[in-house]
């Protein structure tokens, strides 16, 4: 049973690009979660999506956007890159509605988005 | 601030001792609390969870304590093993349920010494 699988696992942009990072959840998950985690630090909540609609969101900028597929996998999307983007993005996976109480969130192991 | 933090960075333990890492956090609302474990190149993984009609869970070598009076929870590991070594990270649940929105602390490093 595949697990939360992120693509693609590292990847080095520039200042300004737009970058695009791909989550497939947990077979049987519908709900799934995007984490920033700066290097050293703890993951910080992004968003979260569920029924293709974001149900949730953290404290990030509306350069952060996101979407969620028919079939449960998401996209986070990061315009206009700054240095301070560099971080391990992970998603997160977990079943049911978000308010349907407690969901263990299973991870991906990340992509790691390097900004020059 | 950070509503979730962590006395210790690092914590350096002898194999087959116990290791108790602890977490303070600071919003009286969180009633859902987690621990993970992340190990180098992976994502977060779950531990342990309670909730905040309880004050003790025990799960396999690990018990998670929680002090509501004073905003303290821990997370004891027995017999500590070598495969023991990552970043443990507590994190809280503000909204009462959604586990999708958590603030996590910034870790703790356990090293396991042979």
């Amino acid at each position: 049973d595949a697990g939360v699988t992120q693509s693609p696992t590292h990847l080095i942009k520039t200042r300004g690009q737009q970058v695009t990072l791909r989550c497939s959840p947990k077979s049987g998950h519908d709900t799934v979660s995007w984490y920033q985690q700066a290097l050293g630090q703890g993951p910080q909540f992004i968003f979260q999506y569920y029924e293709e609609e974001e149900r949730q969101r953290g404290n990030f900028p509306d350069r952060f956007s996101g979407h969620q597929f028919p079939n449960y996998s998401s996209e986070l999307n990061v315009n206009a890159l700054l240095l301070g983007d560099s971080a391990l993005y992970l998603c997160a996976s977990s079943s049911g509605p978000p308010s349907s109480g407690a969901n263990v969130l299973t991870f991906g192991a990340g992509s790691r988005l390097t900004v020059l | 601030g950070e509503s979730v933090g962590l006395h210790l960075p690092t914590l350096s333990v002898q194999e087959g001792d116990n290791s108790i890492i602890n977490c303070a956090y600071s919003n009286s609302a969180s009633d859902y609390f987690i621990w993970y474990k992340q190990e180098s190149g992976k994502g977060p993984q779950f531990i342990i969870d309670i909730r905040s009609n309880m004050d003790k869970r025990q799960g396999q070598r690990v018990t998670v304590l929680l002090n509501k009076t004073v905003k303290h929870l821990s997370l004891q590991i027995a017999a500590t093993q070598p495969g023991d070594s990552a970043v443990y990270f507590c994190a809280e649940n503000l909204y009462g349920g959604s586990q999708g929105n958590l603030i996590f602390g910034k870790g703790t490093k356990l090293s396991v010494k042979p």
